[in-house]
């Protein structure tokens, strides 16, 4: 089945502790996202990639970093979280983002990790 | 101007009612429009790209109007299940490509 898989689901976590969320599609594509979605102030890109080795950052970048080894994979990392990190994450995929027709491609979610750090 | 916009709602509408939604969005250089649809707590999920002739898909109707810089989403005999919140996402071509702007959504509330 194609999907996008993010892990962990839920994660309650302590202010600075590391933590990674995985996320993986098996769709082949070379797109692939972050976001977070707080109340209030709707779906905001953290970081993107538009393949292996490439990545960029989106609106809201502070705090995190991400790593695209390799195609299928593109985890995100909170070096040092802090409260205001608290809040619901998904990871996104799409076909490509290059070329015209391209810009059809519909992004597929992963089921979200809600994370708070306390 | 926010670079999408939507009327957050809530819509209370009965069932089988028609409801409309519109989103305008600030970059004329814009080339790719979609509807999502968020469940409470759940993942957005794609419920139709907008295309520039107007495209229909059973009881939705998406319209995209270039001169006004704004796109709707029809909802015709409204069911149960169409209790949701309905995001607007515009791709912007050329520039920061691949970054996909969200607007806020649109909450929708369907009463017996």
């Amino acid at each position: 089945e194609a999907q996008v898989t993010q892990n962990p689901r839920y994660l309650i976590t302590v202010t600075g502790k590391k933590l990674t969320v995985t996320c993986s599609q098996n769709m082949n594509h070379e797109y692939m996202s972050w976001y977070r979605q707080d109340p209030g102030l709707g779906l905001r890109q953290i970081y993107y990639s538009m393949n292996v080795e490439v990545t960029d950052k989106g609106d809201v970048p502070e705090g995190y970093k991400v790593s695209r080894k390799e195609k299928r994979n593109f985890p995100l990392i909170l070096e040092s979280p802090s409260p205001n990190q608290t809040s619901l994450y998904f990871c996104a995929s799409s076909l490509s983002s290059r070329g015209r027709s391209s810009y059809n491609s519909p992004l597929h979610f992963g089921n979200g990790t809600r994370l708070t750090v306390t | 101007r926010k670079e999408v916009e939507q009327d957050p709602g809530p819509f209370n509408v009965p069932e089988g009612a028609t409801v409309a939604f519109n989103c305008t969005y600030s970059n004329s250089a814009s080339q790719s429009f979609f509807w999502y649809r968020q469940d409470c707590r759940k993942e957005p999920k794609l419920l139709m790209s907008v295309y520039s002739s107007g495209n229909e898909d059973g009881r939705f109707t998406a319209q995209l109007n270039r001169a006004s810089q704004y796109i709707s989403l029809l909802i015709r005999d409204s069911k149960l299940s169409d209790s949701a919140t309905y995001l607007c996402v515009v791709s912007n071509y050329g520039g920061s490509q691949g970054n996909l702007i969200f607007g806020k959504g649109t909450k929708l509330s369907v009463k017996p």
